[in-house]
């Protein structure tokens, strides 16, 4: 059974930096074809998907927010981070993990979603 | 960037009927290895979103049969046969043939 649940600040000031943690069970981020993605949605509005993280160690991020995205993993606590520097009001969302696996590349489970504020 | 129309933004549905929502893609969705990676997700409220469908037309698991993906290339159609009170919420169309990754803007189905 996999599972996911996001944790983060709640709340930080602009110009910081965002540090976000998934903690997974159900799979491991070691294993051929497993992947990590991370999506917002800013309250009310749609979904945007910002990056994934694969079990090779392959990252991609959404060139919207430029390089201020970072993803990483921690195989052996079955974690995967997101840090998103110098953040400003646009960044309050709720971020979503999600497993994601090679061979269909979809979302096929998600977390909870944690709501991040920006504000001074 | 691809970008994912949606049609209709909204709709109104009384229980039993089908509802359809269409997704054209502004690229064709089909890629190198010849699989098309179109996925629908449903969003219900104060939930997060559920995947429905992967590769246009495949149901995940536990996904009722009343859902069913269809369509090729840029044009893609989500239908929902006799529609319950479980399904309301909003639908997105996501990509994950070329980077980046984007999602439809979204259709809401209400139930009249």
């Amino acid at each position: 059974q996999v599972t996911l649940k996001e944790s983060g600040p709640g709340i930080l000031q602009p110009s910081h930096t965002l540090s976000l943690t998934c903690s997974f069970s159900g799979f491991s981020l070691s294993t051929y074809g497993m992947g990590v993605s991370w999506i917002r949605q800013p309250s009310g509005k749609g979904l945007e998907w910002l990056a994934s993280i694969w079990w090779n160690g392959n990252t991609y991020n959404n060139p919207s927010l430029k390089s201020r995205l970072t993803v990483s993993k921690d195989t052996s606590n079955n974690q995967a981070f997101l840090k998103v520097t110098s953040v400003d009001t646009a960044d309050t969302a709720t971020y979503y993990c999600a497993h994601t696996r090679l061979t269909t590349v979809a979302l096929d489970y998600w977390g909870q979603g944690v709501m991040v504020t920006v504000s001074s | 960037d691809v970008v994912l129309t949606q049609t209709p933004v909204s709709l109104s549905v009384t229980l039993g009927d089908q509802a359809s929502i269409s997704c054209r893609s502004s690229q064709s969705l089909e890629y190198s290895d010849g699989y098309t990676y179109l996925e629908w997700y449903l969003q219900k409220p104060g939930q997060s979103p559920q995947l429905l469908i992967y590769e246009v037309s495949n149901r995940f698991s536990g996904v009722p049969d009343r859902f069913i993906g269809s369509g090729s290339g840029t044009d893609f159609t989500l239908k929902i046969s006799r529609v319950e009170p479980e399904d309301l919420g909003v639908y997105y169309c996501f990509q994950a043939t070329h980077d980046p990754l984007t999602f439809g803007s979204g259709t809401k189905l209400e139930i009249k």
